[in-house]
């Protein structure tokens, strides 16, 4: 079955410093998303992301963050200066059309730590 | 305010039980989505539903449109049904608003 694969599985960087997580969507799939997951907490929407374009973005999605799909077939969320508490798991998901009518497939996760 | 409330938090069963976890929410929606986070972090999707009722095997969800609540049923429960079962809504745009999970524990 496709799977959304996501890569690293475990990053560690200082705070300040940039991190990209990267993420492989299902080939066929136009729609693409972040989610992240502070520990313990509610899984959280960041991102939605179609026609090279953010069609959508929650307040926690602020100047620091960026995402890009640079060569058609990764999707990447760009931290520009990281804070401790951007430490979670990001999710990285994918829909062929629209996930309202055809649901979701996510990936495993980026655990990121900032310390 | 667009809320998804799941209950219970926590739940321990036997082997074999029947499972119930429910999911309420505040406004209409457009989807609502089952899904299944494991120890190791990743999530995979169960069901999606509009309406009604779907079953998959062992799992079976069910959703009441006009009470604004989700069932998520386990029969013959098995200790490898051990995660957190997460309700997510669609309240009409792309993104999904999650609930806080179950933490299902199924004791050999």
């Amino acid at each position: 079955e496709p799977e959304v694969t996501q890569t690293p599985s475990h990053q560690v960087t200082q705070m300040g410093q940039e991190v990209i997580l990267r993420c492989v969507p299902i080939s066929n799939h136009l729609y693409f998303y972040w989610y992240r997951q502070i520990l313990g907490q509610k899984v959280e929407f960041l991102v939605s992301f179609y026609n090279n374009e953010i069609s959508e973005k929650s307040e926690i999605f602020d100047d620091q963050f960026s995402v890009e799909r640079p060569d058609g077939s990764n999707f990447t969320l760009k931290i520009r200066s990281t804070k401790l508490e951007d430490s979670a798991m990001y999710f990285c998901a994918s829909s062929p059309r629209t996930g309202l009518l055809y649901g979701y497939t996510f990936g495993s996760g980026t655990r990121l730590t900032v310390v | 305010k667009n809320e998804v409330e799941q209950s219970p938090q926590n739940l321990t069963a036997q082997e074999g039980e029947f499972i119930t976890i429910n999911c309420s929410y505040s406004v209409g929606i457009s989807a609502l989505h089952w899904l299944q986070q494991h120890p190791g972090g990743g999530i995979v999707s169960l069901f999606m539903l509009s309406s009604g009722k779907k079953k998959h095997g062992r799992l079976i969800a069910t959703i009441n449109i006009q009470e604004k609540h989700s069932s998520l049923h386990i029969t013959a429960s098995h200790p490898r049904d051990s995660a957190v079962y997460i309700c997510a809504v669609s309240f009409g745009n792309e993104k999904l608003t999650f609930g806080t999970g179950t933490r299902l524990t199924i004791i050999p």
